[in-house]
């Protein structure tokens, strides 16, 4: 059962556009929301985070939107670079028994051509 | 100064062999995880652990188990390596107040 539900699988977008990842959750009892960002050969690195007591969260270029009544979340990435390019997972956490466990999205594979 | 680091990067092995793959963190986090990432890049938790308490995923083979000889280490062995295990393999750790880090990855391939 996959509780966090991402999309695209992939997407392309030219430099300087605007690129959208978007994600879906079901549980109720998640509480923290981040974006994790991978490069090939590398581990996924925190990128930004959200807690459901806010719409919107933005860092630089990233921003995050959140919609609590639709149990979703998107990232958009401005001005978009080809350094951008990577696997982008959205991701929840929610207290599980007496452990925290982070669910992943399945992840986008991001190309930004130059 | 690496903070969640696992070696080897890469292993290649044959079937039906036992493997380890160790991890270390220097983040004084008090929580350890293991993750497997597919060829499609899907990342499923494994494992959990810290000094009181192991979380397996009940969709893992019992031929893995984790083993932490200290709050800084959580290794991973397998047995009876099988050709569907072969993935790369993520150490990452977390605090209660800290983002989870992960390592790089250790390349597991059965052949």
């Amino acid at each position: 059962q996959q509780q966090v539900k991402q999309s695209p699988q992939s997407l392309i977008v030219q430099k300087g556009g605007i690129s959208i990842i978007n994600c879906a959750y079901e549980n109720t009892a998640f509480d923290y929301f981040p974006w994790y960002q991978q490069f090939p050969g590398k581990g996924p690195a925190l990128l930004i985070a959200i807690r459901p007591d806010v719409s919107e969260k933005k860092e630089g270029r990233f921003t995050i939107s959140f919609n609590k009544s639709a149990k979703q979340f998107s990232l958009h990435i401005m001005d978009s670079q080809p350094g951008d390019s990577a696997t982008y997972f959205c991701a929840a956490l929610a207290v599980s028994g007496s452990a925290r466990q982070l669910t992943f999205g399945s992840g986008t594979q991001l190309t930004v051509l130059p | 100064d690496t903070a969640v680091s696992q070696t080897p990067k890469y292993l290649v092995t044959q079937m039906g062999n036992d493997k380890s793959i160790k991890c270390e963190q220097n983040l004084g986090h008090d929580t350890m995880y293991w993750y497997k990432q597919d060829s499609k890049k899907f990342l499923k938790i494994m494992f959990s652990y810290n000094n009181k308490e192991l979380i397996i995923n009940e969709t893992v083979p019992n031929r893995f188990s984790p083993k932490s000889p200290d709050k800084a280490h959580l290794n991973l062995h397998i047995n009876s390596l099988e050709l569907g295990d072969s993935a790369v393999y993520f150490c990452a750790s977390r605090s209660r107040l800290a983002p989870l880090h992960f390592g790089n990855g250790t390349r597991l391939t059965v052949t």
